[in-house]
């Protein structure tokens, strides 16, 4: 059975820093991309970044950019988010999620976890 | 690429047929997927490349469209689909979602 399990929610201060992992389980890890999208509480999904399989790309959105760094351990099969200079516009619950790169248009992000909330308060 | 969803929400009855347009701000060709969405859990995969059913997804919903318009389609509603539903680009970054299209019960 897929399984991607994120933890290391919580709260923390603005200015602060978290880091999120996603276990994942049930699939060949190191085959896959993998992403970070969030959600807000009562709005839309944002995806956050990408890390391709060996760690040899990665993207961000701009609003994280300088301030988030998505990694991975293929060993451990698990991704990791470490998220610096905290702001309350943060606040959101984040999700894993495998990333299918095709090659044509066929992408997707297929299989996701359950999501860790993240509150960025004082 | 911005993506625009209509409607934001919508009330329908067992049984209706919904569909719901996501329009993109440039051409994406069939660089598109929708994901449905129920409240307090993680997001579900049901089209890709605008228009292919993701394995195990009920052949009530369809998908169709290429370059900026789009559509998901439930032909016949069921209690199970009362959701939000959200379509996303993957044709450059950074990566868009559209704003949603919830689907309440009339």
């Amino acid at each position: 059975e897929v399984q991607l399990v994120e933890s290391g929610g919580g709260l923390v201060q603005p200015g602060g820093s978290l880091r999120l992992s996603c276990e994942a389980s049930g699939f060949t890890f190191s085959s896959y991309w993998m992403t970070w999208v969030r959600q807000a509480p009562g709005k839309g999904l944002e995806w956050v970044g990408n890390i391709k399989q060996y760690g040899s790309e990665i993207y961000y959105v701009d609003s994280v950019r300088g301030r988030f760094t998505i990694s991975r351990d293929n060993a451990k099969n698990s991704l990791f988010l470490q998220m610096n200079s905290l702001r309350a516009e943060d606040t959101a619950v984040y999700y894993c999620a495998t990333y299918y790169v095709s090659g044509d248009y066929s992408d997707a992000f297929d299989m996701w976890g359950q999501g860790t909330m993240v509150t960025v308060s004082s | 690429i911005q993506l625009t969803q209509s409607p934001s929400s919508l009330s329908a009855s067992v049984g209706d047929r919904v569909t719901i347009t996501c329009r993109a701000s440039q051409g994406i060709s069939s660089s598109l997927a929708w994901y449905q969405q129920k409240p307090g859990k993680a997001p579900k995969l049901l089209i890709y490349a605008a228009s292919t059913l993701q394995s195990g997804v009920p052949s009530r919903f369809s998908g169709s469209g290429s370059g900026t318009d789009f559509t998901l389609t439930i032909s016949s509603l069921q209690p199970e689909d009362f959701a939000t539903y959200y379509c996303q680009q993957l044709k450059s970054y950074p990566l868009t979602f559209g704003g949603g299209t919830k689907v309440e019960i009339k």
